[in-house]
């Protein structure tokens, strides 16, 4: 079976400091990549999304970036945070192709100080 | 992308059948809508997708009209597990599932 882990759990980081998250999948194979942004309260905001290696498409103009290095491994990355960046970071994956149902990782607590 | 309307909240006893109704007037020919469960401090998970029709799981209903422009989820006998934010998304279309999560559903089991 696909399982899909991210880590850490929870991050408190100062302003201006970097950041690197880490989503990794296991049990497929050239899965469709995601990350989404989830403040308090509120639905969630698609951030990145990744067809293949090396190819990622970014959905809102922000201080963070994204890479897949490999098929199954996405990280989300800043050079230098913001208040702003505060907020439940969540990794996805589908399988490749129309019409497949997302699923989720735990999600990352990121509070900025 | 397809936009969604949700009732922002609902509240129902332990027992009941819920129904959530979503509406998605401008749904594309070929997008899918899918049924997330979101828990607090969670990731969101997969409940029930469908076309058209009428779909069922082990856990839910999912009921499309002909014209598809909204969907009805359906919660057979909730329990106070049952509490928790549910999402109706619409999309799909093409080589990967890009959709628009909007504020969703909160759902308040009562006992």
């Amino acid at each position: 079976s696909q399982t899909i882990h991210q880590w850490p759990a929870t991050l408190v980081q100062p302003v201006g400091s970097p950041l690197s998250l880490e989503c990794t999948v296991e049990g497929t194979s050239n899965p469709n990549l995601y990350w989404y942004r989830q403040a308090a309260g509120r639905g969630l905001q698609l951030l990145f999304y990744s067809v293949g290696i090396g190819q990622i498409s970014s959905e809102v103009p922000q201080n963070l970036s994204a890479s897949r290095p490999q098929d199954r491994q996405f990280i989300l990355s800043s050079k230098k945070l913001l208040l702003s960046d505060s907020g439940f970071y969540l990794c996805a994956w589908s399988k490749e192709g129309g019409g497949q149902p997302q699923h989720f990782g735990d999600g990352t607590r990121l509070s900025i100080l | 992308l397809a936009k969604t309307t949700q009732p922002i909240s609902m509240d129902s006893y332990e027992g009941q059948e819920v129904n959530i109704t979503c509406s998605h007037n401008n749904i594309a020919t070929n997008d899918y809508i899918t049924w997330y469960q979101q828990f607090p401090s969670q990731g969101p998970r997969f409940i029930i997708q469908g076309y058209k029709t009428k779909v069922t799981n082990e856990v839910a209903s999912l009921f499309i009209p002909a014209d598809r422009k909204s969907s009805t989820l359906s919660l057979p006998r909730v329990s106070l597990s049952d509490t928790a934010v549910y999402y109706c998304l619409v999309g799909g279309s093409g080589g990967y599932q890009k959709v628009t999560f909007g504020t969703g559903t909160k759902l308040q089991v009562i006992p």
